[in-house]
């Protein structure tokens, strides 16, 4: 039963143009929404969150949108730079749960020159 | 500024062997964890610790041992290593959270089981 799911395993972008990684999730009960970018043999860094009663939030190049009523959300990078390049997890937690982080499968992001 | 390490990063097992990946963390966080991370699988929550005393089990804790030996140190112990537990292994902590719950992770330990 996978409870965040991201469905598209690879992207390929050309730099400078918009990113946009998908991901949807299933458990209403979730309270936190959360994005991680993992490079080759390193861990997972955070990049930002969400909570569910916000719409959106906006870091520099990345803004993260919440449909609670689709159970989805997408992280946006504008413009995308070659350091993009990454393995990207959607994570999320609810309030109850909240050591329990739920991760999607991941998406590796590929910007092309 | 070392936040999250593990040791060893790389290990290769024979089927049966036994291990203890290590964990420690200097950021003074209260709560640790440990992941796996398998291919189209994401990462899998193993075991956590809120707190320095106390240990749960996540979503994959067959095969697993953990030990939280102190506020800093958080331990996983395979006692008889199958070759289904070949993975990367992820350590993370982070302070109980008002909001997100953001971990901070380790390196990572990738463990073959032949």
């Amino acid at each position: 039963d996978q409870q965040v799911k991201q469905n598209s395993p690879s992207l390929s972008v050309q730099e400078g143009r918009i990113s946009i990684l998908n991901c949807d999730y299933t458990n209403s009960m979730f309270d936190y929404f959360l994005w991680y970018k993992k490079y080759p043999a390193e861990g997972p860094t955070f990049l930002i969150s969400i909570s569910s009663i916000k719409d959106k939030n906006e870091d520099g190049r990345f803004t993260v949108f919440l449909n609670k009523s689709a159970k989805h959300l997408s992280l946006h990078i504008v413009p995308s730079q070659p350091g993009d390049s990454a393995v990207y997890f959607c994570a999320a937690s609810s309030i109850q749960g909240a050591q329990k982080l739920v991760f999607g499968q991941g998406t590796r992001l590929t910007i092309n020159p | 500024n070392a936040g999250v390490t593990q040791t060893p990063k790389f290990q290769v097992l024979k089927t049966g062997q036994s291990m203890t990946l290590q964990c420690a963390q200097d950021m003074n966080h209260n709560s640790m964890y440990w992941y796996r991370q398998d291919p189209g699988m994401g990462l899998r929550l193993i075991y956590y610790s809120a707190s320095e005393g106390t240990t749960d089990k996540g979503e994959v804790p067959n095969g697993y041992n953990v030990s939280r030996l102190n506020k800093r140190e958080f331990s996983l112990r395979l006692e008889s290593a199958a070759p289904s537990q070949t993975s990367v292994y992820f350590c993370a902590s982070s302070q109980i959270p008002s909001g997100a719950n953001v971990l901070t992770f380790g390196a990572g330990s990738r463990l073959t089981v032949l």
